[in-house]
């Protein structure tokens, strides 16, 4: 069974240019997460998704970062416009709930390094 | 906010030898403790997860405590092996389902 896959994988641009990144989680999971990893530091979460639905967004800079999951599969994540101190791994992770608090693994994705210079 | 600390942030130990990783978490209502493995340029997998309701999971060479009158947990991993070497985080859930993780510890077995 395929894992999370993620694209691309590199990403190198200038900044005030925007960027897009792809996630297509684990088939059958309803969960999916896009995380932030700075250098030398622990994921952060930026969105959660259940479903379509994004369920919590508090940590997402809504004035230049957006995410979408139309059909509740796969989903993209977009910057615009970047700047320096966006260079990270975007994660994204997908997990399998029953609706109730979550509690179940996550399962993480290549990432995506993004490069802003 | 919720808030979760890891220490220490590097650990080098003899092959062979035990390593213990800590992490302490501020809400007392979290309930679930999971802890992932990075490798280098790899994605974070989990490893060994233990809820609230128990105070020690064991899995092999791995295992995970936990104290929740003083809100924190530890890894534990003995024999160490060179592949072992990696990045270690700890995770704690929150009331408001949202999962939180600590800075990283990177552990390096030394041959």
């Amino acid at each position: 069974e395929a894992g999370v896959v993620q694209s691309p994988r590199y990403k190198i641009i200038e900044k005030k240019q925007p960027v897009a990144f792809w996630c297509n989680p684990i088939s059958g999971h309803n969960t999916l997460y896009w995380y932030l990893q700075n250098l030398g530091q622990g994921p952060e979460l930026l969105i959660r998704y259940e479903n379509e639905e994004a369920v919590d967004d508090s940590q997402l800079p809504k004035d230049r970062f957006s995410a979408e999951r139309l059909k509740g599969v796969d989903s993209t994540l977009k910057i615009q416009p970047a700047e320096l101190g966006d260079s990270a791994v975007y994660l994204c992770a997908s997990s399998q709930t029953s609706g109730g608090p979550h509690t179940g693994e996550l399962f993480f994705g290549e990432g995506s390094r993004l490069t802003v210079l | 906010g919720e808030n979760v600390e890891q220490h220490p942030s590097t650990l080098s130990v003899q092959e062979g030898d035990s390593a213990v990783i800590k992490c302490t978490y501020s809400d007392s209502a979290s309930n679930y403790f999971p802890w992932y493995k990075q490798e280098l340029g790899k994605r974070p997998q989990l490893i060994i997860d233990i809820r609230s309701n128990v105070g020690e999971k064991k899995d092999q060479r791995i295992a995970v405590t936990l104290n929740k009158t003083a809100k924190h947990f530890s890894l534990h991993i003995t024999e160490t092996q060179p592949e072992d070497s990696a990045v270690y985080f700890c995770a704690a859930h929150f009331g408001n389902e949202k999962l939180t993780f600590g800075t990283g510890t990177r552990l390096t077995i030394i041959p």
